[in-house]
């Protein structure tokens, strides 16, 4: 069965630190993935994607995604938060049917 | 390029009324989604739009809800009569095609309360 898993409901970091985002997923095929924000009162904003190619993703506002297929892992990483970053972060999983298959979602604190 | 315009933002109704959300999708855009999200969760699909044929509706509760896009640009998503739980955010969403790597772009949603 195709599942995505965000293990944290939340996490906690201060501003200037490096930040992850924990993301795994199980999938029979290739996996397409995907990283979502969503700021408070507002829709998903896509931040990147993995279809192929590097394992390291580069998307927008200076996140990235660590794709590893060996432990089943999409990690969204930055190097250095910004309190602006504090928001609700989700991971997706396109299946076969090429509906998006959503996690439960992380919300990210980043303290001053 | 303008994104995806839903109205209204923010909706109260009394439970067993009817309530109408309406969605313009990103133009040129051909496959359009309506998603429920529950305070606290993730989206869930409702149904999903290729140009003006349905693709998947398989978790809409069609005895209550239904959604249209007849000339396969704006939607309109109707929920009669509305219960207690179909309180939650009603997000839509487009993009180009529904090919695998196409990410979705997302309106801002509207808030919907049952009284």
């Amino acid at each position: 069965a195709q599942s995505v898993a965000q293990p944290e409901d939340q996490v906690n970091v201060a501003e200037g630190n490096p930040l992850t985002v924990k993301c795994t997923y199980s999938v029979s095929g290739n996996p397409y993935l995907f990283w979502y924000v969503q700021y408070p009162n507002r829709g998903l904003q896509f931040l990147l994607k993995y279809i192929t190619g590097d394992n390291l993703v580069k998307g927008s506002y200076g996140f990235e995604a660590e794709f590893n297929k060996s432990q089943t892992s999409f990690h969204l990483k930055k190097p250095s938060a910004l309190v602006s970053d504090s928001a609700l972060y989700f991971c997706a999983l396109r299946d076969s049917n090429y509906q998006l298959i959503w996690g439960a979602g992380t919300k990210l604190i980043i303290k001053p | 390029e303008a994104g995806v315009a839903q109205s209204p933002r923010y909706k109260i109704i009394e439970k067993r009324q009817s309530v109408a959300f309406w969605c313009n999708p990103i133009s040129g855009h051909a496959t359009l989604y309506w998603y429920q999200q529950i305070l606290g969760q993730g989206p869930k699909l409702l149904i999903q739009f290729q140009n003006n044929g349905v693709v998947d509706d398989s978790q809409l509760p069609k005895d209550r809800f239904s959604a249209e896009r007849l000339k396969g640009v704006d939607s309109t998503l109707k929920i009669q009569p509305a219960k207690l739980e179909d309180s939650a955010v009603y997000l839509c969403a487009s993009s180009p095609t529904q090919g695998p790597n196409q990410p979705q772009h997302f309106g801002d949603g509207t808030r919907l309360s049952i009284l």
